[in-house]
């Protein structure tokens, strides 16, 4: 199992160009959670799905923040356009609907100059 | 809204010496109570969790207790260890609405010296 697999890894882009994270959750679970990582406010939640359908983004910071997830192996985070105190450590997670357990991909630092 | 509390914020114990982590929770429907423990620079990793049927769950050096009267949950770490130096998270899972989100606590930093 290669777990969930997030890309890029770095990601160091200019105010107002458009960012975009990359995940693909592990084979079989049918939850995805994108969360966003700083030293100020520790682990924030942005948004997750089930079953590809978004369930709560109230997580998302503003209308620059949109997340898709067009099928069961890939979903996306995309920042238009990024700002400065965009910059942390986006992280997505998985799990089984029915189940409890999540687990974490390597996470995107992302860093917006 | 649900809230997570973890106590304290920061720890630091000598190599062998016990480490005890708290967190409190609001939502009394929650069941499901998980531990992540986060080395620099990686990801958040689940350690131990518990569930609200039961009370106590130990895996080697690590136990977790539950009192869900008092919506209390702890992570016990005993005979510590350098490489048990990281972040540790707790987190309740939210019943809202039947679906898996989990809530946060803050973060405990664990520095635990040789």
């Amino acid at each position: 199992d290669a777990g969930v697999i997030q890309s890029p890894r770095h990601e160091v882009t200019e105010m107002g160009q458009e960012v975009t994270l990359r995940c693909k959750p592990i084979s079989g679970h049918n939850s995805l959670f994108w969360y966003r990582q700083t030293m100020m406010r520790g682990l924030e939640l942005l948004i997750y799905f089930n079953n590809n359908v978004p369930i709560d983004d109230s997580g998302m910071p503003e209308d620059r923040f949109s997340a898709k997830m067009p099928n069961a192996s890939f979903s996306t985070l995309k920042i238009q356009p990024s700002e400065p105190r965009d910059s942390a450590v986006y992280f997505c997670a998985s799990s089984f609907l029915k189940s409890y357990e999540q687990y974490f991909g390597p996470g995107t630092r992302l860093t917006v100059t | 809204g649900e809230n997570v509390e973890q106590h304290p914020s920061t720890l630091s114990v000598q190599e062998g010496d016990s480490a005890v982590i708290k967190c409190t929770y609001s939502d009394s429907a929650s069941n499901y109570f998980p531990w992540y423990k986060q080395e620099l620079g990686k990801r958040p990793q689940l350690i131990i969790d518990i569930r609200s049927n039961v009370g106590e769950k130990k895996d080697q050096r690590i136990a977790v207790t539950l009192n869900k009267t008092a919506k209390h949950f702890s992570l016990h770490i005993t005979e510590t260890q350098p490489e048990d130096s990281a972040v540790y998270f707790c987190a309740a899972k939210a019943i809202s609405g039947g679906y898996n989100k989990l809530i946060f606590g803050a973060g405990t930093r664990l520095a635990v010296h040789p």
